[in-house]
């Protein structure tokens, strides 16, 4: 199964783009990127999903590189609701029809006011 | 409906006690998962039903039993748990690879504790 690396944690002002990174370098052709995020141990949230391409929504943008080796994902404009874990995931095919979700380590990030 | 409601929120139970945990969803999603969450960890995969039957069992160990009644409930039944069992339960659902791309919803989670 593919595996994502992240950092454990990183800091960002309020106001400032929050740039997370994440490592899928086994990552397969037709396997998709996830980002979730977590906070105060609800259920994880989703974000935003890609394949080959950048996208943006509503909440942030992810960017993946051409190697589909590493993404991106940027939070525009941090405010402090956004402090949480977030998680890189991709999201594998299995030979039962079904998906799995792999979770990577997830990297804390702190807004500071 | 984009929910996934999971009940308790919260469980304590001994080492001898049977228990379940309950999931549902009405978004007709045909895949429910079960996961394992442990203090500052990523959840783990515990189980995959698709289609109300059991499509992957992550050698999970035997006194965690799922069941899926319908394609809108997913229970978990816990006997003689160890407090090494004890963390956050996640469940989610998602639509199936044949039904196109859906991102996973996910539950606000049991939080078990083993006594």
């Amino acid at each position: 199964d593919a595996k994502t690396t992240q950092p454990p944690s990183m800091d960002c002002a309020e106001g400032r783009a929050a740039n997370l990174p994440c490592n899928h370098s086994t990552i397969s052709g037709n396997e998709y990127v996830y980002w979730y995020r977590q906070i105060h141990s609800q259920g994880p949230q989703y974000i935003i999903h890609g394949l080959k391409n950048n996208e943006t929504n509503e909440m942030a943008s992810l960017i993946i590189t051409e190697d589909r080796k590493s993404s991106t994902l940027i939070l525009p404009h941090a405010t402090l609701r956004d402090t949480a874990v977030y998680y890189c995931i991709v999201r594998v095919g299995t030979t039962s029809g079904t998906y799995k979700y792999i979770f990577g380590t997830g990297t804390r990030l702190k807004v500071l006011a | 409906d984009t929910e996934v409601t999971q009940t308790p929120k919260h469980l304590v139970m001994g080492m001898t006690n049977k228990k379940s945990l309950k999931c549902e969803q009405h978004m007709g999603h045909r895949a429910m998962y079960w996961y394992k969450q442990k203090a500052k960890k990523p959840p783990e995969l515990m189980f995959v039903y698709s289609y109300e039957k059991l499509s992957i069992n992550e050698s999970v160990p035997s006194r965690f039993s799922p069941e899926c009644p319908n394609s809108s409930l997913l229970n978990l039944h816990l006997h003689a748990l160890q407090p090494e069992d004890s963390a956050l339960y996640l469940c989610a659902s998602s639509q199936e690879r044949r039904e196109g791309l859906s991102e996973q919803f996910f539950g606000p989670g049991t939080r078990l504790t083993v006594l």
